[in-house]
């Protein structure tokens, strides 16, 4: 139990396009998921906090309009990174809290590269 | 804000070596406590939990971690490594319900046969 998972695990855009990537609790509902950027060899780095049914609260820096987040039912929440540019070049990584357990559970992350 | 500090970048040890990993946040409130550990290409699985009762916890693979509140310690535990827990491990830390998790930066672990 307690599976995440996030699609797509890799992709390549070019500079200026947009990308969404979906993150899915498969077999428990998640009435909070955590959207966190990795660069490497370093920690994660939270970007925003997604609610169901709620606009998602996002993290100081970390521009709202460029990090479209959207929570649409108790197991999806997907972000779509609009106009990527070379430095949103990162690994992102979701988090979903089952709910009543206080505890998260990670996605296998997806690799961006943008060109 | 709440933080957390991992003492040790990186750590070689060989293997059937005993492993103690630090992990200290400053919170001063109740908290609940994590270690993720990350393997080469994969992504974080939890490996134990702290959220109340005893203070030694249990985890999987042979890990164990003890959460002592007087020095606001967490620190993770394992009496024998193997080559297979070469890794990257991170603490965290939340308050309580719904809340982001505040990492560590993370240590690194080489196990060398």
């Amino acid at each position: 139990g307690a599976v995440v998972s996030q699609h797509p695990s890799r992709v390549i855009c070019k500079s200026g396009t947009s990308v969404k990537i979906e993150c899915r609790s498969l077999d428990f509902q998640a009435t909070t998921m955590f959207w966190y950027r990795q660069f490497p060899k370093q920690s994660l780095m939270l970007m925003a906090t997604s609610n169901e049914g709620s606009k998602a609260t996002y993290e100081q820096g970390v521009e709202k309009d460029k990090f479209l987040i959207n929570h649409a039912s108790l197991t999806l929440s997907t972000l779509t990174v609009t106009s990527a540019h070379p430095e949103d070049s990162s690994f992102y990584i979701c988090s979903a809290v089952w709910t009543g357990t206080n505890t998260q559970y990670f996605g296998p992350g997806t690799r961006l590269t943008v060109l | 804000a709440q933080s957390v500090s991992q003492h040790n970048h990186h750590v070689i040890l060989s293997e059937a070596a005993s492993l103690e990993l630090g992990c200290n946040y400053s919170y001063g409130g109740t908290v609940n406590l994590f270690w993720y550990v990350q393997y080469p290409g994969q992504h974080l699985q939890l490996l134990l939990k702290y959220f109340s009762g005893d203070p030694l916890v249990k985890g999987i693979k042979g890990f164990e971690a003890e959460f002592i509140k007087s020095k606001f310690s967490f620190n993770l535990r394992k009496p024998s490594v193997q080559w297979s827990d070469t890794a990257e491990y991170f603490c965290a830390v939340i308050k309580s319900g719904n809340t982001p998790l505040v990492f560590g930066k993370g240590t690194r672990l080489s196990v060398i046969a």
